[in-house]
């Protein structure tokens, strides 16, 4: 069967400094992958996806930058952080016909 | 961008109440998915409809796609307190990486 695992699961990061979060996947090849932020009690922003190693499509301008350096790894990176940046982040993945995602458990980031 | 009006926003109810929730849009989406999200963790899948006017149960749930294609409701029939959580709707536009819009959520309370 198929999982996906994030870390890590909290984090505390002072304003300008790096950020990385992992993705990872298993049980699946060539999955769709996905970075979404939520804000507390809002939905799911949609900030990267990617059908293909290498290939990144970002959704909104924003501080974050995304990589997929192998198949079923994804990561989520930011040069400086700012405080905007807080949230909760998650990763999804799809099979590549893309209709019904599945979430990884998430990592809340504050930053200070 | 595309927009996803989810209500109500919050509900509270008592156990053993029937819960309906809707989400509308101004645009037509082909695919239409119920998540539900626990405190701290990723959504999790509930239903997915893919033809207009679709009715799709699982279990107590019953979700149908509105046959505009441009809403879908979620109903949940004789609520118990595991039912407690943040459902949300998402549509799609078509199978362009899977790319979903998510609603802002109901946050569904149930008092035994």
């Amino acid at each position: 069967s198929q999982t996906i695992h994030q870390w890590p699961a909290t984090l505390v990061q002072p304003v300008g400094s790096p950020l990385s979060l992992e993705c990872t996947v298993e049980g699946t090849s060539n999955p769709n992958l996905y970075w979404y932020r939520q804000a507390a009690g809002r939905g799911l922003q949609l900030l990267f996806y990617s059908v293909g190693i290498g290939q990144i499509s970002s959704e909104v301008p924003q501080n974050l930058s995304a990589s997929r350096p192998q198949d079923r790894q994804f990561i989520l990176s930011s040069k400086k952080l700012l405080l905007s940046d807080s949230g909760f982040y998650l990763c999804a993945w799809s099979t590549n016909l893309g209709n019904e995602q599945f979430f990884g458990p998430g990592t809340r980031l504050t930053v200070l | 961008g595309q927009q996803l009006n989810q209500s109500p926003q919050s509900m509270f109810i008592q156990e053993g109440e029937d819960v309906s929730m809707n989400c509308t849009s101004s645009s037509i989406f082909n695919t239409w998915l119920w998540y539900k999200q626990d405190p701290g963790e990723g959504p999790v899948l509930l239903i997915a409809l893919y033809k207009a006017g679709e009715l799709t149960s699982n279990g107590r749930l019953t979700a149908q796609f509105g046959i505009t294609r441009k809403d879908s409701f979620l109903n949940i029939s004789a609520s118990i307190p595991s039912d407690v959580g943040i459902y949300f709707c998402a549509g799609q536009k078509n199978t362009n990486a899977g790319k979903s819009t998510f609603g802002d959520g109901t946050t569904l309370t149930v008092k035994p």
